[in-house]
């Protein structure tokens, strides 16, 4: 695709409940990040990927966070168990490798837990 | 431990000055700076970089310098549009080029 997709754009979910968000990274582009973005916040770093392996999972907050890439290309990202705290914009964003500073981002999920 | 933060949460601008936004940094071990502009509702888009081994980099309207004695970083945009209103991150690259980490974020305003 022309950029990085994530869905979905929106999601409201209850309490204990888990949910799934996808991105779909640019063709070709190896490396893939996660980030968590509260309202007037910074980027909360989560966890990348350099092809389908996690060299770095130290950002994500706790056992409930995981994530997986797969084919090199799409990522979910999955939160169970939601607690209000994890309501925030989560971000994708994909680069093409090394030393390439150059990451795209999509547009975001902003996660609602009610 | 790591991190990169920034000094100011909220610079404001009159039209066609320069703005200056800045950033602290504590990591001596990072590839490279970049900044970061993120326009509210949008994913953040890349400005431009820095190798850690620069101290200078200019590109359209932006310089960015880099002050490793003080571990410190700054970006400065000429002559502010209006369009230049967002936030803008600081970030580094560590991990021998893979780790993309961010700073907190400068909300710059431009005034008419």
């Amino acid at each position: 695709g022309a950029g990085v997709s994530q869905s979905p754009s929106n999601k409201v979910t209850e309490k204990g409940k888990d949910v799934e968000l996808r991105c779909d990274p640019i063709s070709g582009h190896t490396a893939l990040y996660w980030y968590r973005q509260s309202l007037g916040q910074g980027l909360e770093f989560l966890i990348y990927f350099q092809g389908n392996s996690a060299p770095d999972k130290s950002g994500l907050p706790s056992d409930r966070f995981s994530a997986e890439r797969t084919g090199g290309s799409v990522s979910t990202l999955t939160i169970q168990r939601t607690q209000q705290e994890d309501s925030a914009v989560y971000l994708c964003a994909s680069k093409t490798g090394l030393l390439n500073t150059e990451a795209f981002f999509g547009q975001g999920t902003r996660l609602t837990v009610v | 431990g790591e991190s990169v933060g920034l000094h100011l949460p909220t610079l404001s601008v009159q039209e066609g000055d320069n703005s200056i936004i800045n950033c602290a940094y504590s990591n001596s071990a990072s590839d490279y700076f970049i900044w970061y502009k993120q326009e509210s509702g949008k994913g953040p888009q890349f400005i431009i970089d820095i190798r850690s081994n620069m101290d200078k980099r200019q590109g359209q309207r932006v310089t960015v310098l880099l002050n490793k004695t003080v571990k410190h970083l700054s970006l400065q945009i000429a002559a502010t549009q209006p369009g230049d209103s967002a936030v803008y991150f600081c970030a580094e690259i560590t991990g021998g080029g893979n780790k993309l980490t961010f700073g907190t974020g400068t909300q710059l305003k431009v005034e008419l």
